[in-house]
């Protein structure tokens, strides 16, 4: 039973496009995040939600909109897509509460968009 | 502000050998927690260990170990016998206390070759 999935896997699209990446963790955590790998392999953070709400907003352009529905759900959308969009987005979760900085990320398995 | 450093991009060894991969950090906090991340070829994060920062005692788990020394900010991670298994980017990661925010480093790819 995958503790955090993201779906699709692989994305290709066309420059322009929106597209969006969803992500369920089923570990009971409240706090997800997205992660961005790009092509040199370096981690980003992009944003953290805490049982919904938007604690973490890292210099993201505005056309990423993350969604959170629940505290199990957190989604990316991207808007006007663009070739340096090109990258694998990670979805993460962990506990939270006071002293939240021990908690381990657990990681999905990733979902490469590649835009043409 | 708060960083980690990878020195190595690419580390080639043959297999058996012990392999050391560095990580140094900055930050101004006293409580914060330091991370080994694995990502092999499959492209999974895979968690290794957490130590705190009032912890600097050594850690072993079969092959691995690591080192984590206040003094010169490092918390080195130590292959011992490697086996092509072990191929992968390992990445070091460092958070604050109280914070959501995991940093990376920009990680060291081994390459245990047989």
């Amino acid at each position: 039973d995958t503790a955090v999935s993201q779906t699709p896997k692989y994305l290709v699209t066309q420059m322009g496009n929106d597209k969006s990446i969803k992500c369920e963790q089923n570990l009971g955590h409240d706090t997800m995040y997205w992660y961005k790998q790009d092509s040199k392999k370096f981690l980003k953070i992009m944003f953290s939600y805490n049982n919904k709400e938007l604690i973490i907003n890292e210099t993201v352009p505005n056309r990423f909109s993350p969604k959170s529905p629940d505290k199990a759900h957190l989604n990316l959308h991207i808007n006007s897509l663009e070739l340096g969009d090109s990258a694998v987005y990670f979805c993460a979760s962990s506990p939270a509460g006071p002293g939240s900085g021990a908690n381990v990320l657990t990681f999905g398995a990733g979902s490469r968009l590649t835009v043409l | 502000a708060q960083k980690v450093t990878q020195a190595q991009t690419e580390i080639s060894v043959v297999e058996k050998e012990d392999v050391t991969l560095d990580c140094v950090y900055e930050t101004r906090d006293t409580t914060y927690y330091l991370f080994w991340y694995k990502q092999p070829p499959s492209g999974e994060l895979v968690f290794l260990i957490r130590r705190n920062s009032f912890d600097e005692q050594n850690e072993i788990s079969g092959r691995y170990s690591w080192n984590f020394q206040k003094s010169t900010s490092s918390f080195n991670f130590t292959i011992t016998a490697s086996q092509v298994v072990d191929s992968a980017v390992y990445f070091c990661a460092l958070r604050s206390y109280n914070t959501d925010k995991l940093i990376f480093g920009t990680g060291t790819r081994l390459q245990v070759f047989p």
